[in-house]
């Protein structure tokens, strides 16, 4: 596979459940990103990693659990959701942070 | 704070040429990118401007002004795959390199 996959590609959890959203990158890129995208809303950063490490959190409620166990997985572990969570779930890379972003598919998620 | 705005949506004709602009106020500026997404589909780059002019790249061109804050995308000889929407995106300084999108233009090509 090549670029940015990101499995689920849809997902609905009830409010009590735990689930994760998955991210792999096979171009060689440093930097990791997700991004939360809502009807009529601007994209908007969640988390950065560079180098595996978290570079930004972006005033994210702690209800969203990011983990990057190496340059090329990205996760985001879910917990105890509230419907206003539902959303697409956008993964990104790009070779060093400021660059092109290539984004994933996305995970369509829908929290009942 | 930072503020990027561009248009809700634009409706043109197959063969048309489009305009969309977007204004940001930004501490400082990294660069300027524009991203084409198409209905439940994921963001793809199109263009990428850090210096004042005119970038062309086939029938899609983006030009900036870093002293007006302004920057806008042409799209020429218009088809209905065109039909998507059109993010705007700036890295300022501020922020690192993190990339601030504004709310997307809808774009919808009509025959």
């Amino acid at each position: 596979e090549t670029g940015v996959t990101q499995t689920p590609r849809h997902l609905v959890m009830g409010m009590t459940n735990k689930k994760s959203l998955k991210c792999e990158q096979h171009l060689g890129h440093n930097a990791m990103y997700w991004y939360k995208q809502s009807a009529k809303k601007p994209l908007e950063l969640m988390f950065v990693y560079s180098l595996e490490e978290r570079v930004e959190n972006n005033s994210v409620p702690s209800r969203f659990s990011p983990e990057c166990p190496n340059s090329s997985h990205l996760f985001l572990h879910l917990h105890t959701l509230q419907p206003e969570d539902s959303a697409l779930y956008l993964c990104a890379s790009s070779q060093e942070e400021g660059q092109e972003q290539f984004f994933g598919p996305g995970t369509r998620l829908t929290v009942l | 704070g930072q503020n990027i705005d561009q248009p809700t949506e634009m409706t043109a004709t197959e063969g048309a040429i489009v305009q969309i602009n977007c204004t940001y106020q930004t501490s400082g500026f990294n660069g300027l990118f524009w991203y084409q997404q198409h209905a439940g589909e994921a963001p793809t780059f199109l263009s990428y401007n850090v210096l004042d002019g005119l970038e062309e790249k086939g029938r899609f061109s983006s030009f900036l002004s870093r002293s007006k804050g302004y920057s806008y995308l042409l799209l020429k000889e218009l088809q209905m795959k065109d039909s998507a929407s059109y993010l705007c995106a700036v890295t300022p300084k501020a922020a690192g390199n993190k990339l601030t999108f504004g709310g997307g233009t809808r774009v919808l090509v009509k025959p």
